[in-house]
């Protein structure tokens, strides 16, 4: 699986918009990028995946570039409650679940 | 639905003890993963099974550490002897398969100390 590379903190206001970004220059063609997230003592969670297109769900949005070399979460309005540490993988997903391997990921401390 | 269940919660014991942590999966899921974390080393993937069958048990850090799944709704991971750096919160996911997202679905946690 492609590695990736993030940013290991930022910070967001609350009820601004969160863009965490995420690099991974040697994903290929087959591979697709998860997005998942950590908060403090509790199993991580499921956000989103995406291969190509910009994804959206209840929770985030995904914007991955046209060269798929990175990607972007975004997190249209940002809540004390989305403090955590967030996840991007890349990941082969052929039907059949296959491994799961996550970084270090981008700590997002979300303020007042 | 209950969502993926592991026990013990919390679990404290000496050096040399054997420790057992146990995961029910989500009825219907036919894959299960088991990982663990620190702080030095983050998340890491110890064994993964789909169709009770383990599959890739690579990150299996030595042979002191064994993993079964004898039916679709139970696992189990066994460290035996422990030794202080097991220490660790301890993570059991499970995922539907099939043409699914590839979504993990994580339990809980039992966070391990041994002294």
């Amino acid at each position: 699986d492609a590695k990736t590379t993030q940013p290991p903190s930022m910070d967001c206001a609350e009820g601004r918009a969160a863009n965490l970004p995420c690099n991974h220059s040697t994903i290929s063609g087959n591979e697709y990028v998860y997005w998942y997230r950590q908060i403090h003592s509790q199993g991580p969670q499921y956000i989103i995946h995406g291969l190509k297109n910009n994804e959206t769900n209840e929770m985030a949005s995904l914007i991955i570039t046209e060269d798929r070399k990175s990607s972007t979460l975004i997190l249209p309005h940002a809540t004390l409650r989305d403090t955590a540490v967030y996840y991007c993988i890349v990941r082969l997903y052929s039907g059949n679940t296959g491994k799961l391997i996550f970084g270090q990921g981008t700590t997002l401390q979300v303020k007042p | 639905d209950a969502g993926v269940i592991q026990s013990p919660r919390h679990e404290v014991t000496e050096m040399g003890q054997e420790v057992t942590l146990r995961c029910k999966p989500i009825s219907g899921h036919n894959s299960l993963f088991w990982y663990r974390q620190t702080m030095m080393r983050g998340l890491e993937l110890l064994i993964y099974f789909n169709n009770n069958v383990p599959i890739d048990d690579s990150g299996m850090p030595e042979d002191r550490f064994s993993a079964k799944m004898p039916n679709a709704s139970f696992s189990t991971l066994k460290i035996q002897p422990s030794e202080p750096r097991d220490s660790a919160v301890y993570f059991c996911a499970s995922s539907p398969g099939g043409t699914n997202t590839g979504e993990l679905f994580f339990g809980e946690g039992s966070r391990l100390t041994v002294l």
